[in-house]
This record gives structure tokens, C-alpha cells and sequence, in this order.
């Protein structure tokens, strides 16, 4: 079946570090691929995307790559402020059908 | 615009009853579904629904009923909450086609189960 393998938090950091998050799925055919982020207290909301192998998904300065031989999509940011303190969850979405497969989130604190 | 708007946003049950948590959006989706959110497992899909008058399982869904009656409407039943039952629950939506847009969700319901 299908899943999504995230790296375990959490993830500390000081303001203006780089900031990488690894994602790894497993899944047959051709996915698409999110990146969700979850304030405290909040919903999730869509980061950013990527719908076919080598596209790069970018939104506030946060950007992921599609990569299809290595079955990855690793977030990148390369200077993190407080405020990017949050739960950032990857997922997929097969081609057939709308259901989305969550990886187990990576909490991430940014220290000032 | 409200998007998706979850009812209650906190609730505290006591084992064996029951209550609906209420699902609604605004925005004409097709797809509507239930997760649940567990520390350090992520969401997990309870049910979800294609369309009104359609629903189906997903991953976890003892303990819990759908209907969809209306394309805005998507409400979760738990039938008999049980202390496993905690957890915090999103409703999600979006449209269905050919070029996946992801999801809205809604801001929660947190769950106590005691």
C-alpha cells in the first residue's frame, strides 16, 4: 500500500538556520505530493505541491523537489524565523482517486 | 469566505455516549473526509465521501458513522465513545478532477474521551 516516511522531530533550530525536513513514500504509479504545515492550535493548511517527477513546489520561501528515482520530496527552507514554528506534514495523493496518505508530521521550533 | 467550519471545537464525553461532530463547507467540494490526529502517528482516514449520498471507509473507521445528504454537510457519529476515542478530529475537503488541488481543512475538534 501506500505510506510516507518522515524524519521524527523534533527539529530545533535558531532563527536564520537552513532548515531541511525529509520526506520518503512508498507508492505505485505516479503520486502527487504535499507538504501541509499546522500552527498550534490551527487546521492544516497546504504549503506547497508537486504533481509530477521533477517539479518543485515553493511558497514562503519553503521549496521541495519531486524526485521520482530516489522517491523523496525533502522541504527546504533556507532561513527559518520564529514564526515557522509549527508541525509540517508530508503527504500523497494517488493518481486514481482523491485520498491523501500523511507521513507521521515533524515538529519544528525555531529559537530567536 | 468560511471554507470548512467544524462544530464543536472542544468536547468532553463520558464512556458510552454518543455525539455527532458537525462538518460544513462553503466552497461546492465533491470530497469530503474525517481524519483523526494522534501524537506521533500522524491522520489517519476515518471515512469519506465522494458526493451526497456517498460514503465509504478509510483506515479507521469502527466506532464511527457518515451519511452525506448534502453536498455542504458531512457529519461523524461516534455511536458508543470509548477512552480510545480521544483524539483530535479534522474534516477536510476539496474538489475531484484530474489535477489534484489538496485539501481545506477545518480548524478541529479536540476529543476527550473519560
Amino acid at each position: 500500500g501506500n505510506s510516507v516516511t518522515q524524519m521524527e522531530g523534533p527539529v530545533t533550530l535558531s532563527e536564520e538556520a537552513f532548515l531541511t525536513i525529509n520526506c520518503t513514500y512508498t507508492a505505485t504509479g505516479y503520486p502527487s505530493l504535499f507538504w501541509y504545515v499546522q500552527y498550534p492550535g490551527e487546521g492544516l493548511q497546504l504549503l506547497l505541491k508537486a504533481t509530477k517527477a521533477d517539479d518543485k513546489g515553493s511558497n514562503k520561501g519553503f521549496e521541495a523537489t519531486y524526485r521520482k528515482e530516489t522517491t523523496s520530496f525533502h522541504l527546504e527552507k533556507g532561513s527559518v524565523q520564529v514564526s515557522d514554528s509549527a508541525v509540517y506534514f508530508c503527504a500523497l495523493m494517488k493518481a486514481a482517486g482523491n485520498k491523501l496518505t500523511f507521513g507521521g508530521g515533524t515538529r519544528v521550533l525555531v529559537k530567536p | 469566505n468560511a471554507g470548512v467550519t467544524q462544530t464543536p471545537k472542544f468536547q468532553v464525553l463520558k464512556t458510552g455516549q454518543s455525539m455527532t461532530l458537525q462538518c460544513a463547507q462553503d466552497m461546492n467540494h465533491e470530497y469530503m473526509s474525517w481524519y483523526r490526529q494522534d501524537p506521533g502517528m500522524g491522520l489517519r482516514l476515518i471515512h469519506y465521501s465522494v458526493g451526497a449520498g456517498i460514503t465509504d471507509q478509510g483506515e479507521v473507521p469502527n466506532g464511527y458513522n457518515v451519511s452525506r445528504s448534502t453536498t455542504e454537510d458531512f457529519p461523524l457519529r461516534l455511536l458508543s465513545a470509548a477512552p480510545s476515542q480521544t483524539s483530535v478530529y479534522f474534516c477536510a475537503s476539496s474538489y475531484l478532477g484530474p489535477s489534484p488541488m489538496g485539501y481545506t481543512f477545518g480548524s478541529g475538534t479536540r476529543l476527550t474521551v473519560v
